[in-house]
């Protein structure tokens, strides 16, 4: 099955600078990567995410990067805020079909801190 | 509003008791999740149905159980048989997925369970 790997787990920056995470996934069938912004006692909620018919997404603020070679994707925040503050998770899936159809794998999580 | 509702939010149970978690939605949504999270390992998923009355297992299925009679609703039985019930549990849904396409997931804001 698929495993995704994330990195770093913790990551602390300052107001105004960028912050970047990283994703590695195990599965070439994988097609479909999306990210998750999960706030303290709240269910996840997706920012944006990526398909593998694309190499780069961006909206605003946020961007999200995607190597099918390599097999990484990565997100990146810039001019982050403090309410930006809050833990982050990347998944992939592959609608290959079978016992697969649909079901994300997560990484992780990273928790992004941005102090003022 | 349309959106997903778990409840009750705080939920304590002695070992040795089933525990039912509730999970209705009203995004008319084919697909719904339950995921379990604990600290530094992600959203690993439980169970998983695409359609009423069916429903497959996850990652992590075992200890817990399922019905789908209806397509808003999916309730989560924690059972005396899971080993380390104490967790976060998170239901989602998504509109049912394709065989050429991936659609997001929509999360709940998430039931803690405590067994003591």
């Amino acid at each position: 099955g698929e495993n995704v790997e994330q990195h770093p787990s913790t990551l602390s920056v300052q107001e105004g600078d960028s912050a970047v995470i990283k994703c590695t996934y195990s599965d070439s069938a994988s097609n479909y990567f999306p990210w998750y912004k999960q706030e303290l006692g709240k269910g996840p909620q997706l920012i944006i995410d990526i398909r593998s018919n694309v190499g780069e997404k961006k909206d605003q603020r946020i961007a999200v990067t995607l190597n099918k070679t390599a097999k990484h994707f990565s997100l990146h925040i810039t001019e982050t805020q403090p309410e930006d503050s809050a833990v982050y998770f990347c998944a992939a899936t592959s609608n290959a079909g079978g016992t697969s159809y649909g079901k994300l794998t997560f990484g992780q999580g990273t928790i992004l801190t941005v102090h003022p | 509003d349309g959106g997903i509702t778990q409840s009750p939010k705080y939920l304590f149970r002695k070992e040795g008791q089933n525990v039912t978690l509730s999970c209705e939605q009203n995004l008319n949504h084919d697909a719904m999740y339950w995921y379990r999270q604990d600290p530094g390992q992600g959203l690993r998923l439980i169970y998983y149905s695409q359609i009423v009355n069916d429903f497959q297992k996850g990652d992590i299925a075992e200890g817990y159980s399922v019905s789908r009679e209806k397509k808003e609703s999916f309730p989560l039985t924690v059972t005396s048989a899971q080993k380390n019930p104490t967790a976060f549990y998170l239901c989602a849904s998504s509109p049912r997925q394709g065989s050429s396409y991936n659609s997001p997931l929509h999360f709940g804001n998430g039931t803690r369970l405590t067994v003591t």
